[in-house]
């Protein structure tokens, strides 16, 4: 089984500010099948990336996605306060669907 | 568009079985390229998979709960459903059902949750 770490735990930054999220697969995995989620408190998450760095329908293009191997980045290129939420990363493979324990980007 | 909805008992009692419903609005189970799954969140946790349906019945469920879980799907009511029989206090959690896009291997639309707690 996969196993997917996510750091750094926690993100203080401002406004404005650039956002770089990782998330590591315990051995490596086909970018085909790496998400990211974002998660605000009390809602559902939200897809932002599929693919690695394919952007989900709606999604602003600060978001990114990149990587490949057993390193996958989520960059955000600007921070908007409807930023700060938690994200997650996830893989599907061998008809399982894996999700890293979260990056809580908070306001500093 | 497609929305989801779960319903289902917000109090289940140890060692009972779990019994959730997704309702699909907005758009027909059995079209296009999805699959149909449920997705769990303890309070202040992350997130953990449970288990998937296609519309044909097909079903892949995650090995840790096995087990103890039945996924369903009724595509004359547009709603699948969750049995988590045997349930403790380790279940109880926030409990999502999901649209999964083959296109995309993501999970494209989810429902706004539902809180199950196990408790007597």
């Amino acid at each position: 089984e996969i196993v997917l770490t996510q750091s750094p735990g926690t993100l203080s930054l401002s406004p404005g500010d650039r956002a770089t999220l990782s998330c590591r697969a315990s051995q490596s995995v086909s970018s085909s099948y790496l998400a990211w989620y974002q998660q605000k408190f009390g809602q559902a998450p939200r897809l932002l990336i599929y693919g690695a760095s394919s952007r989900a329908t709606g999604i602003p293009d600060r978001f990114s996605g990149s990587g490949s191997g057993t390193d996958f980045t989520l960059t955000i290129s600007r921070l908007e306060p409807e930023d700060f939420a938690v994200y997650y990363c996830q893989h599907y493979g061998s008809l399982l669907y894996t999700f890293g324990p979260g990056t809580k980007v908070e306001i500093k | 568009q497609v929305q989801l909805q779960e319903s289902g008992p917000g109090l289940v009692k140890p060692s009972q079985t779990l019994s959730l419903t997704c309702t699909v609005s907005g758009g027909s189970i059995s079209s296009g390229s999805y699959y149909w799954s449920w997705i769990r969140q303890p309070a202040g946790k992350g997130l953990e998979w449970i288990g998937r349906i296609y519309t044909t019945g097909s079903t892949n469920y995650n090995p840790s709960l096995k087990s103890r879980v039945t996924v369903s799907v009724d595509t004359s009511k547009n709603q699948f459903s969750l049995k988590l029989s045997s349930v403790t206090a380790a279940d109880t959690a926030v409990y999502y059902c999901a649209r999964g896009n083959w296109a995309i291997d993501g999970f494209d639309i989810w429902g706004q949750g539902t809180m199950v707690t196990v408790s007597s």
